[in-house]
This record gives C-alpha cells, structure tokens and sequence, in this order.
C-alpha cells in the first residue's frame, strides 16, 4: 500500500540549514509529483513547492529562494533542504502526493522546532 | 495568492447535521478539496473537486459548490468527527489552504 515518511532532525538553530528526506512505498516517483506542504503557528497550511514526475521542480514564492526539493528515484526518496531558518519556521512539515489537482497521500509529519 | 476563509469553529451534538463552509477570495472552478485533521495527525482527503467523495470515507460526508462558494456536509455527525477541516484550491497558483474549521460536540 501508498506509505510515505518524513525523516530529519528535530531541532535546527536559527540561520542553518533544514533537511528532510520523505521515504515512499507502494508507488513510483516517476509517475507523480510529489509535495512539500508545512503547517505553523502562525501561517497555517502552507505549500511550499513540488518536484515533479519528471523531476523539474516549483516553488512558492515565499519560500523560492531558500529552498531547494529533489530526489532519488532509486531510493524512492524525496528532499526538502531550506537554508537561513528562523524561529517562524518552527512546524510540521508533510510531503504528500499530488493525485488529479488533489494531495492523496500525506506522511505522518515531521515536527521541527527552530531555536538556539 | 488566493485566501480562503473558514468559520474558525463549530459545535454540534451526535446525529445532527453541519455545514462548514469555505469562501474563496477568487474563483477556483470545482477545484476544491477537503480535508480531515485529527489532533497529532496528518491531514486526511475527504473530498476532491468540490464534490466527489474520496475512497473509504463514509458516505455521511458530501461536498458542493463551485467558483467561489463551497460547503462540506456531514450527516449525520459523529463523536468520531471531531476534528479540524481544511479546504484546499488547487485552480489558481500557488495552491492554498484555508486557516481550518474546528469542529467540536457537544
């Protein structure tokens, strides 16, 4: 069955760098566009970008100059790395498939608190 | 980006009827999904363009409008309901959520 998984510290300093690895199961990378999505205090759900079947990628602008997705098809996994982290960062993060203009799937989340 | 607005919370008792509602800043066509948050939890799909009931969600749950008006239904409601519900549009770039509707029972 469709399993997806976020991985990644839980705990970043403020100005470093957040890395995530989302692990799938049950599906290929190459048949979909897979999501980032992040939910915070203070913003809410928010979309942060996608990398496509493909493997090109989009971004929200809000987000589009620090951060970067990409991939590994062999290893059925997808990145999320965003740099200059502040305390307003500090949520869940989900990457979750995007089905027909709709996201199926969701990881479990991956809690990430920003300070010093 | 387009904001959609939700009613912030609800509360209702076992076997009644609710209507949380979603209002789009601008037009989304039918694309407009619903989701199901329970507390510690990730978002669950329950309803995709506007109205077609995702696989294995029970049939008490219906969603309907198109444009800029959208309503999802539960019918009747149960304890289990109890959680926060996410409108999501996908029409416009980039997509957007809404702040979410908590539903409480009484």
């Amino acid at each position: 069955q469709v399993q997806l998984k976020e991985t990644g510290p839980g705990l970043v300093q403020p100005t470093q760098t957040l890395s995530i690895t989302c692990t799938v199961s049950g599906f290929s990378l190459t048949n979909y566009y897979m999501q980032w999505v992040r939910q915070t205090p203070g913003k809410g759900l928010e979309w942060m970008g996608f990398i496509r079947s493909g493997g090109s990628t989009e971004y929200n602008s809000e987000f589009k100059s620090r951060l970067s997705i990409s991939r590994d098809t062999s290893k059925n996994q997808v990145f999320l790395k965003m740099n200059s982290l502040k305390t307003e960062d500090t949520g869940v993060y989900y990457c979750a498939r995007l089905y027909n203009y709709y996201f199926d799937y969701w990881g479990q989340g991956i809690m990430v608190t920003v300070s010093s | 980006d387009t904001v959609l607005t939700q009613s912030p919370a609800l509360a209702v008792s076992p076997g009644e009827r609710v209507s949380i509602s979603c209002r789009a800043s601008e037009g989304v066509n039918s694309y407009m999904h619903w989701y199901q948050q329970k507390p510690g939890q990730q978002p669950k799909l329950l309803i995709y363009k506007a109205s077609n009931l995702a696989s294995g969600v029970p049939a008490r749950f219906s969603g309907s409008g198109s444009g800029t008006d959208f309503t999802l239904t539960i019918d009747p409601v149960e304890a289990d309901d109890t959680a926060t519900y996410f409108c999501q549009q996908s029409w416009n770039d980039p997509p957007t959520f809404g702040g979410g509707t908590k539903l409480e029972l009484k």
